[in-house]
């Protein structure tokens, strides 16, 4: 199975700071790598697909890139409304595995 | 898109329990499906997919033991969970197997069902 190993499991930031969560891949998984948002209490909602390209809707301030196995989600500027958890997920082969989350929380 | 899970409830042990998806708003048959599960506090496990063709693949922690089905006339997608264990309880949603630029993704989730399993 591929594991997904993310960093950090949490994180302190403040308005208006640049945050980068990261999630390293044990297997190539080529561009096979999404992001979800989850809020308390509802469900994950698709931030990035394609390690790269943001789904509809989703502000121009999250963006993802990839170094090698290394798969990256920024927020620039962060707001209120982007606190919450940031699991990865990769979607190369079965079983489809997540990375352990990133619990971002305002100062 | 609406995906809306039922089903979940308290159960002991070794019992059985079926989860439903009720889906809306998109040709549900067209769509492979998966369940994915969150036992409290923890990150997301995936659990099952099942294709449009209802091909399907399971998490070796579930193989055996789990069966996910579909009924396209309803629109529902089905999770038979039996040999019940208490590792077993979590949230379990239902999300949507889309397609985007090439890539497979689960682009829409329903609201969760929650299992417990306890004596």
């Amino acid at each position: 199975d591929i594991q997904m190993t993310q960093s950090p499991s949490s994180m302190s930031v403040s308005l208006g700071d640049r945050v980068t969560i990261t999630c390293r891949a044990s297997q190539d998984i080529g561009n096979y790598l999404s992001w979800y948002q989850q809020k308390p209490e509802k469900s994950p909602k698709l931030m990035i697909y394609g390690a790269t390209n943001l789904e509809d809707g989703v502000p121009s301030r999250f963006s993802g890139s990839r170094s090698g196995s290394d798969y990256s989600l920024t927020i620039n500027s962060l707001e209120s409304e982007d606190t919450g958890i940031y699991f990865c997920l990769q979607h190369k082969q079965y079983p489809r595995t997540f990375g352990g989350g990133t619990k971002l929380e305002l100062k | 898109v609406q995906l809306v899970e039922s089903g979940g409830g308290l159960v002991q042990p070794g019992k059985s329990l079926k989860l439903s998806c009720s889906a809306s708003g998109f040709t549900f048959s067209s769509y492979g499906m998966h369940w994915i599960r969150q036992a409290p506090g923890k990150g997301l496990d995936w659990v099952a997919y099942i294709s449009s063709s209802s091909g399907t693949v399971y998490a070796d922690a579930v193989k055996g033991r789990f069966t996910i089905s579909r009924d396209n006339a309803k629109n529902t997608l089905y999770l038979q969970l039996n040999s019940l264990k208490s590792e077993d309880t979590a949230i379990y949603y239902c999300a949507r197997s889309g397609y985007r630029h090439h890539y497979y993704v689960m682009d829409a989730w329903g609201q969760g069902a929650s299992v417990t399993v306890s004596s």
